[in-house]
């Protein structure tokens, strides 16, 4: 079935420093994928998505580009910041369907 | 702010009582979701209403059933939980359907004794 998988976490790092993490997805077809974050004591928030292959989305600093050939979408940050501590999740979804697939969430510290 | 509201944050109940858990909006959205996200897994879709059209995905099981009396509310409710069903359950709503933006609450989290 389709799923995504992502990088486990935590992902622990000084402020300042670049951020990657890794999703990776199985689906039959051409999904649409999703960054989603939740900050502590928040709901998940959309970050970012992308529709089709080789789309980038970005917002706040974030960038993740739609690769098809290595069915990834990870998730960028060149220079993090405290406040960028929460938890990332990647999804997927098909047009026809509406249903948000997750990843399990990846959880970033970022430290001063 | 417009938002999603979920009430209450924490649910504890005991094993085979019944338990409802709300969720409200002020977006006037026309769907409205249920997750279940048990620890350190993935959110999982239980099911959706657009507008008052119930969707139950296929592996939910019978014991979750749900309301939706209105635009704003919908309920989530548990007829008989067991110790696998404590989770943290997220409401979330979208303006329709097509993969618009999904927004979520702040999910209530389900102890069950």
């Amino acid at each position: 079935g389709d799923s995504v998988t992502q990088m486990e976490g935590p992902v622990t790092l000084s402020e300042e420093a670049f951020l990657t993490i890794n999703c990776t997805y199985t689906a039959t077809g051409y999904p649409s994928l999703f960054w989603y974050v939740q900050y502590p004591g928040e709901g998940l928030q959309l970050l970012l998505k992308a529709t089709k292959a080789d789309d980038k989305g970005s917002n706040k600093g974030f960038e993740a580009t739609y690769r098809k050939e290595t069915t990834s979408f990870h998730l960028e940050k060149g220079s993090v910041q405290v406040s960028d501590s929460a938890v990332y999740f990647c999804a997927l979804a098909f047009y026809n369907t509406d249903k948000l697939i997750f990843g399990t969430g990846t959880r970033l510290q970022v430290f001063p | 702010d417009a938002m999603v509201i979920q009430n209450p944050r924490y649910q504890v109940t005991q094993f085979g009582k019944p338990v409802t858990l709300s969720c409200s909006q002020t977006l006037n959205h026309n769907v409205m979701y249920w997750y279940q996200q048990k620890s350190s897994q993935a959110p999982k879709l239980l099911f959706h209403y657009y507008d008052k059209d119930f969707n139950n995905e296929a592996d939910t099981p019978d014991n979750f059933q749900s309301r939706r009396p209105n635009t704003s509310f919908c309920f989530l409710d548990i007829r008989s939980p067991g110790l696998g069903d404590a989770a943290m359950y997220l409401c979330a709503t979208s303006r329709d359907l097509d993969l618009d933006e999904q927004f979520f609450g702040p999910g209530t989290r389900l102890t069950v004794l």
